[in-house]
């Protein structure tokens, strides 16, 4: 199976910064990459796919890069409502979740 | 507007077995392949198995293979998750989600499953 490591777990910031999560594959993935957004008590929302398409409807602040093993999702401006844990999911072959970034306020 | 409704969750002693529907409504089901994905209490998300539009394209997680079986019902537009021999590291939230290509527009808000004696 192909593993999907996060960095940071957990990231504190303020309104207005500029965030940046890495997801790592343990092998190249090409661009099968996307990016999650969940809150507590609710359902995953896709934010971006194919490692830097946006989801329909996601604000433009949200942005993804990478291909081949490293990724990034940028967050260009923190908003109130972007306090959440996200994930990445990687569908090159069996599907894997990473472990989750934890974005808290500070 | 895309909904999926699961239900058939509960508290189940190990061993035993447990049946999750989903019901899809506001798109052509049959269009699209289908996933569970579980989420333990308090950990991360988990992918359990997907379906292909036409059911031949099945696949499994090593940890529910064997176990659990999934299946759908298109003229139901309905999804479906057999888990059998449950264990208490099953217990979790299960989600269904409609696959867009190789990822997850649309998710339900999920059913919960206890496995406890």
């Amino acid at each position: 199976d192909i593993q999907m490591t996060q960095s940071p777990s957990s990231l504190s910031a303020s309104v207005g910064d500029r965030v940046t999560i890495t997801c790592r594959a343990s092998q190249s993935i090409s661009s099968y990459l996307n990016w999650y957004q969940q809150k507590p008590g609710k359902a995953p929302k896709l934010l971006i796919y194919a490692a830097s398409s946006l989801q329909s409807g996601v604000p433009s602040r949200f942005s993804g890069s990478g291909s081949g093993t490293d990724f990034t999702l940028t967050i260009s401006s923190l908003q109130p409502e972007d306090f959440a844990t996200y994930y990445c999911q990687q569908s090159y072959s069996q599907i894997t979740f990473g472990q989750g970034t934890r974005l808290e306020i500070k | 507007e895309v909904q999926l409704v699961e239900s058939g969750g509960g508290l189940v002693q190990p061993g035993r077995s447990l049946r999750l529907s989903c019901a899809a409504s506001g798109f052509t089901f049959d269009d699209y392949a289908m996933h569970w994905v579980r989420q333990a209490p308090g950990k991360g998300l988990e992918w359990v198995s997907g379906i292909s539009w036409n059911s031949g394209s099945i696949g499994y997680a090593d940890s529910v293979k064997g176990r659990f079986t999934i299946s759908r019902d298109n003229a139901k537009n309905s999804l479906y998750l057999q888990m059998n021999s449950l264990r208490a590291e099953d217990t979790a939230l299960y989600y269904c989600a409609k696959a867009g290509s190789s990822w997850y527009t649309d998710w339900g808000q999920g059913t919960l499953v206890t496995v406890s004696s």
